[in-house]
């Protein structure tokens, strides 16, 4: 069990630019989420993969926000056009089933800052 | 409408004694989940504790034990014998069974535990 990975761990890009994120989740887990936390808060939701399938988006999730889940392993999270107010440390987090009961397991983030 | 509610921005507590942080959550959904995370300076999610709807017995886990009072929707964390090392945000989260895929955070409290 090597966790979950996300990379990079930092990114620093201007304002209107596009980023693409990373995040490898625990071998065996086929569930996958991605939140955004910004100072002060508690992490927010914004989406929700089962293996390949996206099940779940927020209203979070503008249509700048892209992501993907190709072969049910590791997903990608970009954000196009990117503007000041997406600054934020971006988490992904996976679990193994999809009783009500089970954790989820985090990465480590990607901070992104918009200048 | 907020599902979980933390009041409580900021604690202290001295080394070696307990503490208690506050959560309450609003749910309509008999079958339900609450976790606690901790989340260190370094930034990484850690998963504490989970408290089942249906579970008849307060959850313990080492040091951690949850006060799940459910007809007043609170699920208290509380920790013992406080350590240097347990100062760090916490959070209260909930998983609704019926109610979409996601794990919905409270807002955290900072902990410092002093000398």
């Amino acid at each position: 069990d090597t966790g979950v990975s996300q990379n990079p761990r930092h990114k620093i890009t201007k304002r209107g630019q596009n980023v693409t994120f990373r995040c490898d989740p625990i071998s065996e887990h086929n569930r996958l989420y991605w939140y955004r936390q910004t100072l002060g808060q508690g992490p927010e939701f914004l989406t929700y993969f089962q293996n390949e399938a996206q099940l779940e988006k927020s209203r979070l999730l503008s249509d700048r926000f892209s992501a993907e889940r190709p072969k049910g392993s590791f997903s990608t999270l970009e954000i196009q056009r990117t503007e000041q107010g997406d600054s934020a440390m971006y988490l992904c987090a996976s679990r193994p089933d999809g009783s009500v009961g089970s954790p989820l397991h985090f990465g480590n983030g990607t901070r992104l800052t918009v200048t | 409408a907020q599902k979980i509610t933390q009041t409580q921005p900021g604690m202290f507590v001295q080394e070696k004694e307990a503490v208690t942080l506050d959560c309450t959550y609003d749910t309509s959904d008999p079958s339900y989940g609450l976790f606690w995370y901790k989340q260190p300076s370094s930034g990484e999610m850690i998963f504490l504790i989970y408290q089942g709807s249906y579970d008849q017995q307060n959850a313990t886990e080492g040091r951690y034990s949850l006060n799940f009072q459910k007809a007043r929707k609170s699920a208290n964390l509380v920790i013992s014998a406080s350590q240097l090392g347990d100062s760090a945000m916490y959070f209260c989260a909930m998983r609704e069974d019926h109610s979409g895929y996601a794990l919905n955070f409270g807002k955290g409290t900072s902990l410092l535990v002093t000398p």
